[in-house]
């Protein structure tokens, strides 16, 4: 059985600081996904990594795919309460299934 | 194009009963996911459809089930309804193997 294990599971933080969520398989994906969720909704694909080692930027958000194509990360930068919410990695696996990780429910303070 | 849509957005249903839920993918989608999320057990995989035929199933008792049409619009069945099936159901689409896009997720509440 293929799983996602995210570390922390709760992050609660102070506007300005930076932070990492950690995203590790046993288990090697095709590409690896980062979604974040707020209360009510669906989660919102952030972004895809698909080649080990890449490295992804969207403003303040740095994202990782490991070499072996087992794990991830998210990096925040200068954290903003907007940016609160639930963190979701989700590997792609050999038969098209989505494996979605515990989630990381993040809580910037202003 | 338009996002995924789900409705009914709230459900309150009785404890015995059925319910089907309804999905609208985004436009060239063939790919549409099901999820039930609730606080306890976070994001569970339902099934996927892809071209109208189930390609992936979770672990979820027979009473859970679904179907997709020709035009990739999908709906999910739960019949016998348990206090327990009380939870936020997601769907979501995808093209290729890209990420997923879900909708805005039906509530829906057994009493």
């Amino acid at each position: 059985t293929q799983l996602l294990e995210q570390s922390p599971q709760f992050l609660s933080i102070q506007e300005g600081e930076n932070l990492t969520v950690y995203c590790n398989s046993s288990s090697v994906f095709s590409s690896l996904q980062w979604y974040r969720q707020e209360p009510g909704e669906g989660p919102v694909l952030l972004v895809t990594v698909v080649t080990g080692g890449e490295v992804k930027k969207l403003k303040r958000l740095t994202f990782q795919f490991g070499d072996a194509r087992k794990d991830s990360s998210l990096h925040i930068t200068a954290a903003q309460p907007g940016d609160t919410g639930l963190y979701l990695c989700a590997g792609l696996s050999g038969t098209y299934k989505y494996i979605f990780g515990t989630g990381t429910r993040l809580k910037v303070l202003a | 194009k338009a996002g995924v849509t789900q409705t009914p957005r709230y459900l309150i249903k009785t404890r015995g009963q059925q319910v089907t839920l309804s999905c609208s993918p985004i436009s060239g989608h063939r790919s549409v996911s099901w999820y039930q999320q609730t606080p306890g057990q976070g994001l569970q995989f339902l099934f996927e459809y892809f071209s109208e035929t189930q390609r992936n199933k979770g672990n979820f008792p027979g009473r859970f089930s679904g179907r997709q049409f020709s035009n990739s619009r999908s709906e999910m069945n739960v019949s016998t309804l348990e206090l327990g099936d009380s939870a936020l159901y997601l769907c979501a689409s995808s093209e290729r193997t890209s990420g997923q896009y879900f909708g805005p997720g039906t509530r829906l509440t057994v009493t």
